[in-house]
């Protein structure tokens, strides 16, 4: 079954702080992987989409990764903001049935 | 309007009620789609259309009805709402040579009591 899986669930940085967020995937045909941030109240807004053949792609502060070896991405999120404060959501597109699959999101708090 | 508008913003609804949740585009993207999202759970897929005119069911079809008559709106429908429906909805489109780049509307956040 493919699946999308996000960790952690939610996490509380303050300011100026960096993190990262983890993305593992069961997904199969891969076609690509996409972070998606969704302020309170909002539709998603894509970030960044990755390929097969990228590593690293970076939006600003945002910056994912992606090892297709072990089905997992990372996105890393550099001097927090508290405009920051949103859900991320992993989604990975396979073009065998044109169908993507979500992770359930990473909360993430940017605190003063 | 630039984008995806979706109406109403929320709703409280008694179960048993016929409701429809509105959604336009002005992309002019021949795929749109909806999806229900629930806390701990990723979005999930209701229905899709890939161009006017046609519909598919996606992951949780049931109790829910789209149309597409053409290529700007795409309603959803829940004939008769139960509270297992309470969840905010959102409302995508896409270009037909990029179904993955999915745009998404603001949400409906529809309670059913």
């Amino acid at each position: 079954k493919n699946q999308v899986e996000q960790s952690p669930q939610s996490l509380i940085i303050l300011e100026g702080k960096n993190c990262t967020l983890q993305c593992n995937y069961t997904v199969s045909p891969f076609s690509n992987l996409r972070w998606y941030k969704q302020d309170t109240g909002r539709g998603p807004v894509s970030l960044t989409i990755m390929t097969f053949s990228e590593n690293t792609k970076s939006n600003g502060r945002y910056t994912a990764t992606l090892d297709a070896d072990t089905k997992q991405s990372s996105l890393h999120i550099t001097a927090s903001q508290l405009s920051d404060s949103a859900s991320y959501i992993c989604v990975v597109w396979t073009a065998a049935g044109n169908k993507l699959t979500f992770g359930g999101g990473t909360r993430v708090l940017v605190k003063p | 309007i630039a984008g995806i508008t979706q109406a109403p913003t929320s709703q409280i609804l008694a179960a048993g009620r016929r409701m429809t949740l509105r959604c336009t585009q002005d992309m002019r993207h021949n795929a749109m789609y909806w999806y229900r999202q629930d806390l701990g759970l990723g979005l999930r897929l209701i229905h899709y259309s890939n161009t006017a005119g046609t519909t598919g069911k996606g992951e949780v079809p049931d109790g829910y009805s789209v149309s597409r008559a053409n290529t700007d709106d795409f309603p959803l429908t829940l004939a008769s709402a139960v509270p297992s429906q309470t969840s905010v909805y959102f409302c995508a489109s896409s270009d037909s040579n990029r179904l993955n780049e999915q745009f998404f509307g603001p949400g409906t956040r529809l309670t059913v009591l």
